[in-house]
């Protein structure tokens, strides 16, 4: 079993749709980051997250650390949104990242 | 917040050559990291970058193949020798402190 399980592993939207995107993970870990990776390759750190919630623009991520799930959710889906979203976990007493398989999201106009 | 630069963005080389990829920082950092992300695949850890030593390698991964310099607390370079077409990859550098990371935009290698 993998240490991190993202899910969908692809997901088409309509441009204005809710989109969620599941992470579980394995691992103890002290916090778990949202990486967003363009088509080109370069990857943009969206949150750093070790409790609760944050809230960036339409971009909202969540984790609870006792399940070791955590979601993020974009509101208003745009075509610029089209990406692949990476959950990697931070482990804990370590620097090292755990990284999900992504899951490539494509909105629609 | 940091800004990584990685030079160069792609590169297209033979079989049997080696190549550098420079990672810049524009802020000190105390960890530097590179990665492989073959196609398709999910980013892997080559290695931690080292200020003043020697890199720490992950498992599958030999100083032989990915030498690493770190020379200060800003810049590193991971050289990718002898390519084959399996070495065909994005090489991407991240850096940061403290819990916070940042990634370059990486580099695209094709060797053929």
């Amino acid at each position: 079993k993998n240490e991190v399980e993202q899910s969908p592993q692809n997901l088409t939207a309509q441009e204005g749709e809710f989109i969620t995107i599941n992470c579980s993970y394995s691992v103890g870990i002290s916090a778990l980051h949202w990486l967003q990776q363009h088509p080109g390759g370069g990857i943009v750190s969206l949150f750093m997250l070790s409790s609760g919630k944050k809230k960036h623009g339409r971009l909202i991520a969540t984790i609870n650390i006792q399940e070791k799930h955590s979601s993020l959710h974009i509101t208003a889906s745009h075509p610029r949104d089209s990406a692949v979203y990476i959950c990697a976990p931070w482990r804990a007493g370590s620097y090292q990242l755990t990284f999900g398989k992504g899951t490539k999201l494509s909105v629609i106009p | 917040s940091a800004v990584i630069s990685q030079k160069p963005s792609r590169d297209i080389c033979q079989r049997g050559t080696s190549l550098t990829i420079q990672c810049q920082v524009d802020s000190q950092v105390t960890m530097m990291f590179w990665y492989r992300q073959q196609p398709g695949q999910s980013l892997t850890l080559i290695a931690t970058a080292n200020q003043g030593s020697e890199a720490t390698y992950e498992s599958g991964f030999v100083i032989d193949k990915f030498p690493i310099s770190r020379p200060n607390l800003t810049f590193s370079t991971l050289t990718v020798s002898n390519m084959s077409p399996e070495d065909s990859s994005i090489y991407l550098c991240s850096g940061g402190d403290a819990g916070e990371l940042f990634f370059g935009e990486g580099s695209r290698l094709t060797v053929l």
